[in-house]
């Protein structure tokens, strides 16, 4: 039972930055908001995660709201290369692991 | 290079037929994961280990079974009790659980399995 909802696709163009929208309005206090990518017929790749405070690293940057109902992810700079599905996780269960949903499909055009 | 290999890329069974999935890691992880990817879908998790010798239960263990003899394996068998084994099966390791948890899992490329 995913507790994000997020658009099933988007496009951006390349070189514009790409931000990914992530509503989460049922968090818990302590759950965490993971992003994760998958590129084609691939594994997964960790992006970025965050509790409540904005976060960012060498790949991307992560905002948070204050209620923490919703999320960002922020691709500054995309590239083709980041064409791909992101995956915004924010359920931990009861056994401690991660609850995916569909994703969203980014498409980025050149 | 350190990293998650699972072997086959791609696996064709007959129906009834038990199947193992390798996964092998070099990243002297003690946190091991089975996740099944449908089409258009996200990861469901099958089973997990937090370390050698110990396994548990993820959201769809039916018709799937497991072992972690050793630190740097964790095959996954297919039974033939499992009723929609056609997916893309992804094999994780995380440094620690915990770590797995709250930080982060890497992920090996994947076993596509076809049941004809």
């Amino acid at each position: 039972d995913a507790k994000t909802t997020q658009p099933p696709s988007m496009d951006c163009a390349e070189g514009r930055a790409a931000n990914l929208p992530c509503n989460h309005s049922t968090i818990s206090g302590n759950e965490y908001v993971y992003w994760y990518r998958q590129i084609h017929s691939q594994g997964p790749q960790y992006i970025i995660h965050g509790l409540k405070n904005n976060e960012t690293n060498e790949m991307a940057s992560l905002i948070i709201t204050e209620d923490r109902k919703s999320s960002t992810l922020i691709l500054p700079h995309a590239t083709l290369r980041d064409t791909a599905v992101y995956y915004c996780i924010v359920r931990v269960s009861s056994n401690y692991q991660l609850i995916w949903g569909a994703g969203t499909k980014l498409i980025i055009k050149p | 290079d350190g990293g998650i290999t699972q072997s086959p890329k791609y696996l064709f069974r007959k129906e009834g037929q038990n199947v193992t999935l390798s996964c092998e890691q070099n990243l002297n992880h003690d946190a091991m994961y089975w996740y099944r990817q449908d089409p258009g879908q996200g990861l469901r998790l099958i089973y997990y280990s937090q370390i050698v010798n110990d396994f548990q239960k993820g959201d769809i263990a039916e018709g799937y079974s497991v072992s972690r003899e050793k630190k740097e394996s964790f095959p996954l068998t297919v039974t033939s009790a499992q009723k929609n084994p056609t997916a893309f099966y992804l094999c994780a390791s995380s440094k620690d659980f915990l770590a797995g948890v709250y930080n982060e899992q890497f992920f090996g490329p994947g076993t596509r399995l076809t049941v004809l």
